[in-house]
């Protein structure tokens, strides 16, 4: 168990609706990362949030949009949702400050997404 | 795109047997990290190798670095069953909106046969 806390576990909704991926990281973790995991993309970082600010964007799309709260867990929000949203959502935290290169991240266990 | 690709994409050997697993990377690297991932499950970290250490162990794990080639490889010494895995190398993105978080190669699925 990493410590990293994600909600739902599983989630399928329809083309053209809006869901909301939840996290809670690990005790005393300032960093938040979202990834995504298709088969046909492998994992790809999509935001991280550092102590409620963004703080680095990778391919996250306009539709998608992410905030960490005051008690520092993290929500992503998948609107307009397509086919192609499919895909498992993982979460990551570590203690890291800023852009450090060295932390290690923690996963959580991941929200399979199915849009049909 | 992506920054580190493993090799071979699958690899299937008998519980025992030693696993090895390469990863080539683009650009230059502070460090490098390896992931598990069990099926549907999150990664877990293994271990990490900086840009200035050719080698690194943990347990059965063994990992080499080889900057002039951008390569690096993860052994796993007499493995077993509950090595069966897909394992990741990721490297930090150096530049753009991304930089400072992790890119992530497609992986290699390890099946170890009992």
């Amino acid at each position: 168990d990493s410590g990293v806390t994600q909600t739902p576990k599983h989630l399928i909704t329809a083309t053209g609706q809006r869901v909301t991926l939840r996290c809670s990281p690990r005790s005393g973790d300032l960093s938040v990362y979202w990834y995504q995991q298709s088969l046909d993309q492998g994992l790809q970082f999509l935001i991280q949030y550092y102590n409620g600010e963004e703080r680095a964007k990778g391919n996250i799309l306009e539709r998608f949009s992410a905030q960490q709260f005051p008690d520092l867990h993290s929500e992503l929000n998948l609107s307009s949702l397509e086919l192609g949203d499919s895909a498992l959502y993982f979460c990551a935290s570590s203690v890291g400050r800023w852009k450090s290169s060295y932390n290690e991240q923690f996963f959580g266990p991941g929200t399979r997404l199915t849009v049909l | 795109s992506q920054q580190g690709e493993e090799d071979p994409q699958a690899l299937s050997i008998q519980e025992g047997e030693n696993a090895t697993m390469n990863c080539s990377y683009k650009t230059s690297i502070n460090n490098l990290q390896w992931y598990r991932q069990n099926s549907g499950r999150g990664l877990v970290h293994l271990i990490l190798i900086r840009s200035n250490e050719r080698e690194k162990h943990s347990g059965r794990l063994r990992v080499t670095l080889d900057t002039s080639k951008k390569s690096s490889s993860l052994l796993i010494t007499a493995s077993r069953a509950a090595d069966t895995a897909s394992y990741f190398c990721a490297t930090v993105a150096q530049f753009g909106g991304s930089q400072g978080n992790l890119i992530f190669g497609k992986g290699t699925k390890l099946s170890v046969k009992p």
